[in-house]
């Protein structure tokens, strides 16, 4: 059965650092994107980062560039996200989530089809 | 960044009933539109991708429409486990980004 389980979350100070890890099974992790979408208490969903299957390509939404760094390594079937410079709006549950490719008129891209249970990170002074 | 609407932000409904749930996209993202259910407490789970494309798995009551910036989620007829939130998210320009939500309950 495919799987992802993160762990890393933690309370941490604001302008602190966190590492996230995921490890998957069940499934070729080195043929999928990945990603990590987070989402604040109570609030929607958000879209963070994803890397391509070599983790050549990256990309961020704005708010996290330059504070957070996503990367993998196919050998240990593991998605990291290292989170430094940490704020109060970065408390949220982070969710490791695999790419489902799907192409169409524009080319290829992405959906989540696989979620991991999400591991919660706190900043907080 | 575009901006994905859905309304309305919550429903309330009755087992049996056919609903439906609208999500407007700021500019055109051709099909690239995806539906996901969230239960209190649990991930998000795929329903539709590409708008229309049924993720393996998922009942048949659950059909996505819509290509431009206008898309809908339709559940022919609710059964107790559809009671959820819902998210659009489109993944045709980075960043990507949802739609707020729409909280399903029951009346």
């Amino acid at each position: 059965e495919a799987q992802l389980v993160e762990s890393g979350g933690d309370l941490v100070q604001p302008g602190g650092s966190l590492r996230l890890s995921c490890v998957a099974s069940g499934f070729t992790f080195s043929n999928h994107w990945m990603s990590w979408v987070r989402q604040a208490p109570g609030k929607g969903l958000e879209w963070v980062a994803n890397i391509n299957q070599a983790g050549g390509e990256t990309y961020y939404v704005d708010s996290v560039k330059g504070r957070f760094t996503i990367s993998r390594d196919n050998a240990k079937t593991t998605l990291y996200l290292q989170m430094n410079s940490l704020r109060a709006e970065d408390t949220a549950m982070y969710f490791c989530t695999r790419g489902w490719v799907f192409t169409l008129d524009r080319g290829s891209r992405l959906s989540n089809d696989l979620w991991g249970q999400g591991t919660l990170v706190s900043v907080s002074s | 960044d575009i901006q994905m609407t859905q309304s309305p932000s919550s429903l309330s409904a009755f087992v049996g009933d056919r609903v439906t749930i609208t999500c407007r996209a700021s500019q055109s993202i051709s099909r690239y539109l995806n539906w996901y259910q969230q239960k209190p407490g649990k991930a998000p789970k795929l329903l539709i991708y590409a708008a229309s494309s049924l993720q393996n798995g998922v009942p048949s009551r659950f059909r996505g429409s819509g290509s431009g910036t206008d898309f809908t989620l339709t559940i022919s007829s609710l059964q107790p486990e559809d009671f959820a939130t819902y998210y659009c998210q489109q993944s045709d320009i980075r960043p990507i980004t949802f739609g707020q939500g729409t909280r399903l309950e029951i009346k």
